[in-house]
């Protein structure tokens, strides 16, 4: 089952520019993570979000959460060659379904 | 941390043959491991979960006499591919959780190729 939708599906840009990757659901969640996934490798989890907050960064990511919209962001400021992967958005409901996913490529 | 080992990372076999990957949790014991499959380009799709001593529980869809799933210890958990086709050639990823709020941790995943 497929929880998010997450968009752009894809994202091209040039280092030192912002990527932003949003994120829908469309049940109550306990929280909701991001992931990025290297072509072909495992996932790396970047960050995690409880429900009953709205803000949190992490180095160069920021994440917002609005439980009332069901959506949620990643913004990767400063973005650098080696950000180029694909983000994923998981809603936590005791399993984690994860988004459809952004491809982003970042130029140098 | 916690580390989830899955083994193998890359198996080739036959069509009509069957294929296990095993998820084992080295550090932690996980009353809960879940098992995933993604198809290139594609994000993960939720297969099943399973808990330590009971009968895994299938998302919608996928074929349960088709992917065994075995969890018959804390540490590890087994997914078998049975009677492969082709069309079964994915990456499988297993994650692993000791509790609700403990996180979950994934393993490397295992790239199946049916031939």
């Amino acid at each position: 089952s497929q929880q998010g939708e997450e968009d752009p599906q894809a994202l091209s840009i040039q280092e030192g520019e912002n990527a932003t990757m949003n994120c829908s659901y469309k049940t109550s969640i306990n929280n909701l993570q991001w992931y990025r996934q290297n072509s072909g490798r495992g996932l790396v989890h970047l960050i995690l979000i409880r429900s009953n907050e709205r803000e949190k960064h992490s180095g160069r990511l920021r994440v917002t959460l609005d439980t009332s919209k069901k959506s949620s962001s990643l913004l990767i400021t400063a973005s650098r060659a080696a950000d180029t992967a694909s983000y994923f958005c998981a809603t936590d409901t005791d399993k984690l379904i994860f988004g459809t996913g952004t491809r982003l490529q970042v130029f140098p | 941390g916690a580390v989830v080992s899955q083994h193998p990372s890359r198996v080739i076999c036959k069509s009509g043959t069957s294929v296990k990957i095993e998820c084992r949790s080295l550090d932690f014991q996980a009353t809960t491991m879940f098992w995933y499959r993604q198809f290139p380009k594609q994000s993960l799709m939720l297969m099943a979960t399973s808990n330590e001593g009971s009968k895994a529980t299938y998302e919608q869809g996928v074929e349960k006499d088709k992917f065994l799933i075995n969890h018959a210890s804390l540490t590890l958990s087994t997914l078998t591919v049975t009677s492969a086709h082709p069309e079964d050639s994915s990456f499988y990823i297993c994650s692993a959780t000791l509790t609700v709020n403990y996180g979950y941790t994934f393993g490397s995943g295992t790239r199946l190729t049916v031939v």
